[in-house]
This record gives C-alpha cells, structure tokens and sequence, in this order.
C-alpha cells in the first residue's frame, strides 16, 4: 500500500526561523510527489510539486529517493505561512493521490 | 477555486437519515473525487470518477455511495448516516496534463455533524 507519513502533527516557529516540514513515502516505482496548503478559512490548494522543482512562496521541496522523502523547507518562516501543511504522492501506475495526516505550521511574531 | 463548489456548506442531520453531499464545477474536468478529512487523520478518499461511466472505490467507500450525474455533477451520498461519518468532506477536480501529471483542485467543503 502506498503510505505518506508526516511525523509531526504541529510545528511551530518564530518569524524569520527555517522551516522544514517532512514527509518520506513508502517506496514503489517513481511516484509524483507534491505539497498541497490549506490557509484558515480556504481551500486546500497545490503548493508545489517535485517534477517542477519550482520556489512556491519560498518555499523548496526536494525529492531524495534514497531517503525516500520529500521535506518541505523555508529559509525564513513569515507569520502568513501558518496552514495545514499536507503532503501527498501519486504512485506509478496509479492516478489518485495518497496524502500524509498533515503537519499544522505556526509561526509566531 | 470558485469553479468547484459543494452544498451544503453545513448541515447537521440524525443518525438512520439519508444525507445527500453536492459538488458542481466548470472547470471542464473530467476526473472528480470525494474526500473526507478529520483531524489528525488527513485526507482519505472515498469515492473518485475519472469519467462520467466511470466510478471507483477509494480507500473507505463502506458506507458511502456516489452519482456521477454529469461531467459537472458528482455526488456523494450517506444511506444510513451514523455519528462518526462527522467530518469535513471535500470534492475535487483533476485533468490530466503534461502526459501523467494532474493538479487536484478542491471545493470549500462542508461539514457534516451526524448526531
């Protein structure tokens, strides 16, 4: 079975810390990984995905198939990033997505 | 995202009572699904439809059934509802692109108090 784990439930930094939010993946094939954010009161929306390798809001992930993981980093938190935070994975073969129990960031002034 | 919309946004309804959840969009999407979230347990899937002939059973469809009315239209029914069908239940939409890759876009939810 494909599995996300998200070890942290919350995370909670002061304003201008580095954030890393992880994610590892059960192995299989090459699966698409990719963070989805949900802010208070809004809808949960992509953040970024691996295949794009793109800088979303600061915000860089990094697949390492060796680890199996795909932690979310931010060099220098700010007090609008505080959301829920899933990660999730798309397995080869396969089309729906499989996402972690989600890692709630606080950032505090 | 405006274009994928669900009602009720809430509704509180008894246990034994049929419960009807709506999901709408204009995206022009063909695949659809229905996700429940609860906390400290993230997203789960129920039902997902990659086309309108086409209705598959996610990772906890007991309890659950679905309608595809529609290329637009998705719906997600409680026959018997009991209390810990209680959560949020969102929709949303997907389309393949880029040969493999789909972007899911979500509704705003709603939430369902079973008592």
């Amino acid at each position: 079975a494909q599995r996300v784990t998200q070890p942290e439930k919350l995370l909670s930094v002061f304003k201008g810390a580095p954030v890393e939010l992880k994610c590892n993946y059960s192995y299989s094939g090459s699966p698409e990984l990719f963070w989805y954010v949900q802010y208070s009161r809004q809808r949960l929306q992509l953040l970024l995905r691996h295949i794009s390798r793109e800088s979303i809001k600061g915000f860089t992930a990094d697949l390492n198939k060796g680890e199996t993981s795909f932690h979310l980093k931010k060099p220098f938190a700010q007090e609008e990033d505080s959301a829920m935070y899933y990660c999730a994975r798309r397995g080869s073969g396969y089309s729906t997505l499989t996402f972690g129990k989600g890692t709630m960031l606080l950032v505090s002034p | 995202d405006a274009d994928v919309t669900q009602t009720p946004r809430n509704r509180i309804t008894k246990t034994g009572k049929r419960i009807m959840l709506e999901c709408s969009q204009t995206k022009g999407h063909d695949r659809m699904y229905w996700y429940r979230q609860d906390p400290g347990l993230g997203l789960r899937l129920i039902y997902y439809s990659f086309d309108v002939k086409d209705i598959n059973k996610g990772e906890i469809s007991d309890g659950y059934s679905v309608s595809r009315q529609a290329q637009a239209k998705f719906s997600l029914s409680l026959e018997s509802a009991i209390p810990n069908q209680t959560a949020l239940y969102f929709c949303a939409t997907s389309v393949l692109t880029s040969g493999t890759t789909d972007t899911q876009y979500f509704g705003p939810g709603t939430r369902l108090t079973v008592l």
